[in-house]
């Protein structure tokens, strides 16, 4: 059962242009979603964060957008680098009362930036 | 800026053998977790810590499995006796809120 799913397994983009990393997910219980960047042989690397009580979050070149009636997120990096190039996984949690829930993790997708 | 360590980084051991992964949070940090990456699959959660006792587990996380505090800053996950389909990267990771930091994870590779 795939709860927070990120149906594009790849995504190539010039240098300069646009990244949009897309995710869904099928729990309403959902109230904070996430997303990390990993390369090969390391952990995940925490980006950015959103609360469901939001629709937009920006860090520097990194904005993730949350649209809860879609159950969907977005995660727009502009303007890409070679360096961006790694695997970006959407995450979500349900947390409870103050708990820290957690993680639920999408398959990833593997950006590649072309300079 | 502090990060979650983790060792080693490469464990190999046989099957039906005991391993202890080791991790040390970042120091402020109240909640820790443990993670698993099967070679080609997902991030999937094991367990969480607070307050010295379990919070959370996962169905993966069995009999034998197990967790511990043994000091102010190591983090401990015990296989009792590992299967081959233990082979994995074990993450930890801790949180003093929703954001949760990973280590660089041990590769165990179970023979």
């Amino acid at each position: 059962d795939q709860q927070v799913k990120q149906n594009s397994p790849s995504l190539s983009v010039q240098e300069g242009r646009i990244s949009i990393l897309n995710c869904d997910y099928t729990n309403s219980m959902f109230d904070y979603f996430l997303w990390y960047k990993k390369y090969p042989a390391e952990g995940p690397t925490f980006l950015i964060s959103i609360s469901s009580i939001k629709d937009k979050n920006e860090d520097g070149r990194f904005t993730v957008f949350l649209n809860k009636s879609a159950k969907h997120l977005s995660l727009h990096i502009v303007p890409s680098q070679p360096g961006d190039s790694a695997v970006y996984f959407c995450a979500a949690s349900v947390n409870y009362g103050g708990s820290q829930g957690n993680l639920i993790f999408g398959k990833g997708t593997k950006l590649s930036v072309k300079p | 800026e502090p990060e979650v360590t983790q060792t080693p980084s490469h464990q190999v051991t046989q099957m039906g053998q005991e391993v202890i992964l080791r991790c040390v949070p970042i120091s402020n940090h109240l909640y820790f977790y443990w993670y698993r990456q099967i070679l080609g699959q997902k991030v999937e959660f094991l367990v969480s810590f607070y307050n010295n006792e379990i919070s959370e587990k996962s169905e993966i996380f069995d009999d034998q499995f197990s967790v511990e505090r043994p000091d102010g800053s190591n983090f401990t996950l015990k296989i009792r006796s590992t299967k081959l389909e233990d082979s994995a990267m074990y993450f930890c990771a801790s949180s003093e809120s929703h954001e949760q930091y990973f280590g660089p994870g041990t590769r165990l590779t179970v023979t």
